[in-house]
């Protein structure tokens, strides 16, 4: 079947830690976007790529960065992970921005 | 700002009802609408899309827009206790590209 998969489910790093969480796609939708979402809150766009271009969200903090080496795969970036960090990180990717398709996503936890 | 608005809930009905989620939104050039059901401690799944105005009908599910009015909803039919979850309302921003505003979602509750 065709998914977005998500690693790791579950993700346990220190404060200031650097941590990459990763997201593939087998449906080959050439936008994915990375979400954010905090308990009882809606879910947060931190960034999407359609196709290679790049395209970062104004209040999307600098310790977050995002890499697409191609069509399948897409990683988050944490780079110094502070406790406000601590969420669950939603990958999700459409055809040309239509409906979107969300994976499993990777709980944070920041000790 | 581009908003979103849904009843928190806790929205209860019992079982073999109609529950009715509603959502508000606030950018009329919205085109596209959505529906996604959120399990406790999972991801969102989509269910419903819905691009014009009238009603979209998709098994239990009835997705009904109005643009003029601003305002999309959801019915589900028959409810039954694995329907218990929370419903987010998704809008496309317009001069956003392809990215979509949520609401903070409904919870339902179906009661035995």
């Amino acid at each position: 079947d065709a998914m977005v998969i998500q690693n790791p489910r579950y993700q346990v790093t220190q404060f200031g830690k650097p941590v990459t969480l990763s997201c593939s796609q087998t449906l080959n939708h050439n936008v994915m976007y990375w979400y954010q979402q905090k308990s009882s809150q809606a879910p947060k766009l931190l960034f999407h790529y359609y196709d290679k271009d790049f395209n970062n969200e104004a209040d999307t903090p600098d310790n977050f960065q995002s890499r697409r080496p191609n069509t399948s795969f897409c990683f988050l970036d944490i780079r110094s992970p502070g406790l406000g960090d601590a969420a669950m990180y939603l990958c999700a990717t459409s055809r040309d921005g239509y409906e979107q398709y969300f994976g499993p996503g990777t709980r944070l936890t920041v000790t | 700002q581009k908003e979103v608005e849904q009843n928190s809930g806790p929205l209860s009905v019992p079982e073999g009802a109609i529950a009715s989620l509603n959502c508000t939104y606030s950018d009329r050039g919205s085109q596209s609408f959505f529906w996604y059901r959120q399990y406790s401690g999972k991801s969102p799944e989509l269910i419903m899309s819905i691009y014009s105005n009238g009603d979209k009908e998709d098994g239990r599910f009835t997705a009904q827009l109005n643009k003029a009015s601003q305002y999309v909803s959801l019915l589900i039919r028959d409810s039954q206790p694995s329907d218990s979850a929370t419903y987010l309302c998704a809008v496309t921003s317009t001069g956003g590209g392809n990215k979509l505003t949520f609401g903070t979602g409904t919870q339902l509750k179906v009661e035995l």
